[in-house]
């Protein structure tokens, strides 16, 4: 899989949208970004994922750019359950022996009031 | 759906105790995972089941580790002996569909004396 860079935290206050940005240069053309973040003491939750469209759903939007070397993760109106590490993966899509997610040390987001 | 089931929730052990983890995937997923977290290591993929089978054991650290799942409902992780930097928490996954959508069981956090 493909190495993701992210910012180690980031701050939001609550009812702000939070822009979570995600680097993946070298990303191939079958792989996907998925978004999952980690509550404390919770296991993984998956959020979305994109190949190069942006995608939307109850949860957050992906914005992936045209070259798909980077992705933007946005939750519209964080609120303070939304604090948590998210991590941002490159896979591919999910069947055969390589559909293994690797987790790196994620964006620690802090929401507050 | 209850969700991805594990037990026990906390387990204490003395070292060179063999130590058994349980994990029930949602019903009707293929795919189930087993990783571990750790402070220093963060959250790393030690192996994973496609239909029953494993498909990928090249995170299990040493002999010591064991995984199996005799049916589409159960899986166990045994770690014999245990030893004091097996401590973890250590979570299950399962997959249904054809993306990396990945659902998390609370884990299991092992304390090894």
């Amino acid at each position: 899989d493909a190495k993701t860079t992210q910012p180690t935290s980031m701050d939001c206050a609550e009812g702000r949208a939070a822009n979570l940005p995600c680097n993946h240069s070298t990303i191939s053309g079958n792989e996907y970004v998925y978004w999952y973040r980690q509550i404390h003491s919770q296991g993984p939750q998956y959020i979305i994922h994109g190949l190069k469209n942006n995608e939307t759903n109850e949860m957050a939007s992906l914005i992936i750019t045209e070259d798909r070397k980077s992705s933007t993760l946005i939750l519209p109106h964080a609120t303070l359950r939304d604090t948590a590490v998210y991590y941002c993966i490159v896979s591919n899509r999910g069947t055969g022996t390589a559909s293994k997610l690797t987790f790196g040390t994620g964006t620690r987001l802090q929401v507050t009031l | 759906d209850a969700g991805v089931i594990q037990s026990p929730r906390h387990e204490v052990t003395e070292m060179g105790q063999e130590v058994t983890l349980r994990c029930k995937p949602i019903s009707g997923h293929n795919s189930l995972f087993w990783y571990r977290q750790t402070m220093m290591r963060g959250l790393e993929l030690l192996i994973y089941f496609n239909n029953n089978v494993p498909i990928d054991d090249s995170g299990m650290p040493e002999d010591r580790f064991s995984a199996k799942m005799p049916n589409a409902s159960f899986s166990t992780l045994k770690i014999q002996p245990s030893e004091p930097r097996d401590s973890a928490v250590y979570f299950c996954a399962s997959r249904g569909g054809g993306y990396n959508e990945q659902f998390f069981g609370p884990g299991t956090r092992l304390t090894v004396l």
